[in-house]
């Protein structure tokens, strides 16, 4: 059974830093990889879509990275900006359809 | 670009009630997926369906109910409701074998009394 964990649980940076926010698999046997922004009560975006072939892919100050052997990817954001706070969740699709999602990263950027 | 819509967005209803919550795909894309998101939890996946027909089922309770018509748009039928079931109900679609990329709709914030 696929199950996805997101470290941390929460992250607090200041306005202008770099950061990573890290999710994990334990079926690598994945279709692809999707990260999501959520804001409070509200609806996803989907922020980035990695295919099992690729190993990053790449949307403005977003960078995500894939390494389906080991069951990891990371979600870069640089220069992170006050806007940025919300909680990113990534969720893994196992060739079914349905994704199955971690817990989220509550990301605060203070100004 | 038309989005994934859901109606109601908020619904109140009692114990022991039935819900109907609709879902409208974007144009095009054949496959709906339903998800519930509890309050401070994960979205987790409850059913979806492949061009009408149901293609997987998760952990959907027997008082749950879901189809997908001709025209693609789908509904969850709810009923005996309980508290438990309140909660976030987000509908996703997408096109199989053309975009992988699931789309969420706004969702269905249900408020069982």
């Amino acid at each position: 059974k696929q199950e996805v964990t997101q470290i941390p649980a929460a992250l607090s940076v200041p306005e202008g830093e770099n950061l990573v926010l890290n999710c994990s698999f334990t079926d690598s046997a994945i279709y692809n990889l999707q990260w999501f922004r959520q804001d409070p009560g509200k609806g996803l975006t989907s922020l980035l879509l990695i295919q099992s072939s690729q190993r990053e892919q790449t949307s403005g100050r977003l960078n995500a990275s894939l390494d389906k052997s080991s069951g990891r990817s990371t979600l870069y954001i640089a220069a992170s900006q006050p806007g940025d706070s919300a909680t990113y969740l990534c969720a893994v699709n196992n060739q079914g359809g349905k994704l199955i999602f971690g817990q989220g990263t509550e990301l605060s950027v203070k100004p | 670009a038309a989005g994934v819509i859901q109606s109601p967005r908020h619904l109140i209803k009692e114990k022991r009630e039935t819900a109907t919550l609709k879902c409208y795909p974007i144009p095009r894309h054949d496959t709906v997926y339903w998800y519930q998101q509890g309050p401070g939890q994960d979205p987790q996946f409850l059913i979806s369906f492949y061009e009408k027909m149901q293609s997987d089922k998760g952990s959907i309770p027997d008082r749950f109910s879901a189809q997908q018509f001709s025209d693609y748009h789908s509904e969850l039928n709810m009923s005996s409701l309980e508290l438990g079931d309140s909660a976030l109900y987000f509908c996703a679609s997408d096109l199989t074998g053309k975009t992988d990329t699931q789309y969420f709709g706004p969702g269905t914030r249900l408020t069982v009394l």
